[in-house]
């Protein structure tokens, strides 16, 4: 069964950092792309940022693009996202979810985690 | 403002058919495959179609996607209270990202 469970959400200061991560289970990560979205309190899904395989390559959404960066650790099944220099209007639940294959360009998530709370206020 | 354009919200009456659309661009929904996940409150995200109208083995024949030109669409037939959601289109968008549609809050009156 996959799992994705993630962790490391909390309260933070604006300005201050904080680094989520995602622990797989259930299937081969280093074959999948990962992606990290995202969901503000009683608003839409935003998609943050998509990591391929071999983490060669990475994308971001414009809002977050220099401020937040995302890795994987394939020897570890796991998945982070480095958020610096964090905003109000980062203040969200963070999902991570696994893609159908290698590449990050297909939005089939079949799985995603339970997602972890970020609230950046002062 | 989101890429993708789905209404606000949507109704209708148990057992009966409603479909809710997602208008994007050639950018996007034209040249690229789309999904639609279900969120029910409090849950994480649930994939309902991929790949403009496949279904997941686990969801239900009633649920159908569509997607023609620059437009998709999500059908639900035989409505029930449990259909009671948040809706959301994305897709794979040639700036290289994924977008997502705004959400259309469904109601079973």
């Amino acid at each position: 069964e996959v799992q994705l469970v993630e962790s490391g959400g909390g309260l933070v200061e604006p300005g201050r950092s904080l680094r989520l991560s995602c622990a797989a289970s259930g299937f081969t990560f280093g074959d999948f792309a990962m992606h990290w979205v995202r969901q503000a309190p009683g608003k839409g899904l935003e998609w943050v940022s998509g990591i391929r395989w071999k983490s060669d390559r990475t994308a971001y959404a414009d809002s977050v693009k220099g401020r937040f960066t995302i890795s994987r650790d394939n020897a570890k099944n796991s998945l982070y996202l480095q958020m610096n220099s964090l905003k109000t209007e980062d203040t969200a639940y963070y999902y991570c979810t696994k893609g159908p294959y290698g590449d990050y360009d297909d939005v089939d998530f079949h799985h995603w985690g339970q997602g972890t709370l970020v609230t950046v206020s002062s | 403002q989101s890429v993708l354009t789905q209404p606000p919200s949507v109704s209708a009456a148990p057992g009966q058919k409603v479909t809710i659309s997602c208008s994007g661009s050639s950018s996007n929904i034209g040249n690229n495959y789309v999904s639609w996940y279900q969120q029910l409150p409090g849950t994480a995200p649930k994939l309902l179609i991929y790949d403009n109208n496949k279904r997941p083995s686990e969801i239900p024949d009633r649920f159908s996607g569509s997607k023609s030109g620059t437009s998709a669409t999500l059908g639900i037939t035989g409505l029930q209270t449990g259909d009671e959601a948040d809706y959301y289109c994305g897709t794979w968008d040639s700036s290289l990202k994924v977008v997502f549609g705004g959400g259309t809050k469904l109601t079973v009156l």
